[in-house]
């Protein structure tokens, strides 16, 4: 079993939509949480972190569910500069980072 | 945050040959890390660098393959060796910096060296 599991997508969607994906992870000892973005050909830059109580980020909701073990990243009124790969990053008790394969969304006018 | 600088930005390679790769961090950091992305995957650690010390490297890869540099606390070479197709990738350097207002860390990376191996 892998790590980090997203699904790979790819999300589909029309601009102003709302899209939300799920990441799930293996080890229940798992300390810090963030979604990452990464363009095409380019360097995965960093969204936002993940927090026990979930956080905001304009218009990117993330949440966390340690009972279940996944995070979770909400996008509302899509944009088609939203689209890009997603990059779920899961750091262990190890301290180590755990990379998704990444979940691709596509934002279509 | 940081910004990070890595050079060259792209190189095509021959077989057999070796590829250094530089990073460069625009304050001081602890941890700097060197990654793999090949075509449609994910990322893979290669490594650690720690300045002062040897760098620490994962499993399936060694240092003679990827010899690592850390001379100071801005700057990090992996050099390549020896190279064959299956090499060709995107490597990417990465710190680790200190969130703004604690006490989680983050990792920022570089934008990534494609190097294509003929």
């Amino acid at each position: 079993r892998k790590e980090v599991e997203q699904d790979p997508g790819p999300f589909n969607v029309p601009e102003g939509a709302t899209v939300a994906f799920n990441c799930t992870y293996s080890n229940s000892a798992s300390q810090s949480f963030f979604w990452y973005r990464q363009d095409c050909r380019k360097e995965p830059k960093l969204l936002m972190s993940v927090y026990s109580s979930g956080n905001e980020d304009g218009r990117f909701t993330a949440q966390l569910n340690r009972a279940s073990q996944y995070i979770s990243l909400l996008i509302r009124d899509s944009k088609l500069s939203d689209s890009a790969t997603y990059l779920c990053v899961v750091i262990g008790n190890d301290y180590k980072l755990s990379f998704g394969a990444g979940t691709t969304v596509t934002v279509r006018a | 945050s940081a910004v990070i600088s890595q050079k060259p930005s792209r190189d095509i390679c021959q077989r057999g040959t070796s590829l250094t790769i530089q990073c460069q961090v625009d304050s001081q950091v602890t941890m700097m890390f060197w990654y793999r992305q090949q075509p449609g995957q994910s990322l893979t650690l290669i490594a650690t660098a720690n300045q002062g010390s040897e760098a620490t490297y994962e499993s399936g890869f060694v240092i003679d393959k990827f010899p690592i540099s850390r001379p100071n606390l801005t700057f990090s070479t992996l050099t390549v060796s020896n190279m064959s197709p299956e090499d060709s990738s995107i490597y990417l350097c990465s710190v680790e910096v200190l969130a703004d207002g604690g006490p989680a860390y983050e990792q920022y990376f570089g934008p990534g060296t494609r190097l294509t191996v003929t």
